[in-house]
């Protein structure tokens, strides 16, 4: 099993551009999230999936979008990337709520 | 997140030392988690704990949760190089959320 796997790894984007990042796993998990990990704050959720056909805003939603494609495949849109997006994005799944979640290995992206 | 807060947020120690990080809740927990993160990876699950009092271990690494369940401690026995990395804790609240709270992360260096 691959786990959670995200693509790319990498990405640098121009101001206002956008782009998609994608999330699948291969674990049979119900819930999917996406967070976003800047230094000294964390991890910050942005938006999750309980199940599929179903997201929810997280802690910092602004300027993201979703789409929980099918039960495998949950992805993350930035419709006009601004600087304060540079961060590592994780995405990350869990069989049901409250359960341990299991990360991708992330996105590195930087806004210029 | 304030919410929970994670001392030291470095530690530097030599091979071989013992090392303990800690992970403090403002409100009573459901469940904590502890994942460690390689410089510039994904997070990986160590251990989740929820019963007051719970303690686990995995190869060289313990968790306690305390029996107020707001405060978690991870004890290195022994350390290695390979133990170097980020430690982070996260937290969920209630039995049915989605929204896990994490820690700022510990950097632990092992010198060897």
């Amino acid at each position: 099993n691959a786990g959670v796997t995200q693509t790319p790894k990498f990405q640098v984007l121009k101001t206002g551009q956008s782009m998609t990042l994608q999330c699948a796993q291969d674990m049979n998990h119900n819930s999917m999230y996406w967070y976003r990990q800047d230094p000294g704050m964390g991890l910050r959720l942005i938006y999750y999936s309980a199940s599929e056909g179903t997201t929810d805003k997280g802690e910092v939603p602004n300027g993201y979008n979703v789409s929980r494609l099918n039960k495998r495949e949950f992805s993350l849109r930035l419709e006009s990337a601004a600087p304060s997006q540079t961060s590592v994005y994780f995405c990350a799944s869990t069989y049901r709520q409250s359960n341990e979640q299991f990360f991708g290995p992330g996105t590195r992206l930087t806004v210029l | 997140s304030q919410e929970l807060e994670q001392s030291p947020q470095s530690l530097i120690v030599q091979e071989g030392k013992n090392l303990t990080i800690n992970c403090t809740s403002s409100k009573t927990l459901y469940g904590l988690y502890w994942y460690k993160q390689k410089y510039g990876e994904g997070l990986i699950f160590l251990m989740m704990l929820q019963k007051g009092g719970e303690e686990k271990s995995h190869e060289k690494i313990t968790a306690k949760l305390d029996e107020k369940k707001q405060q978690s401690s991870l004890h290195i026995t022994a350390s290695q190089p390979s133990h170097a990395g980020i430690y982070l804790c996260g937290a969920a609240y209630t039995s049915g959320t989605y929204k896990y709270i994490f820690g700022t992360g510990t950097r632990l260096k092992v010198l060897a």
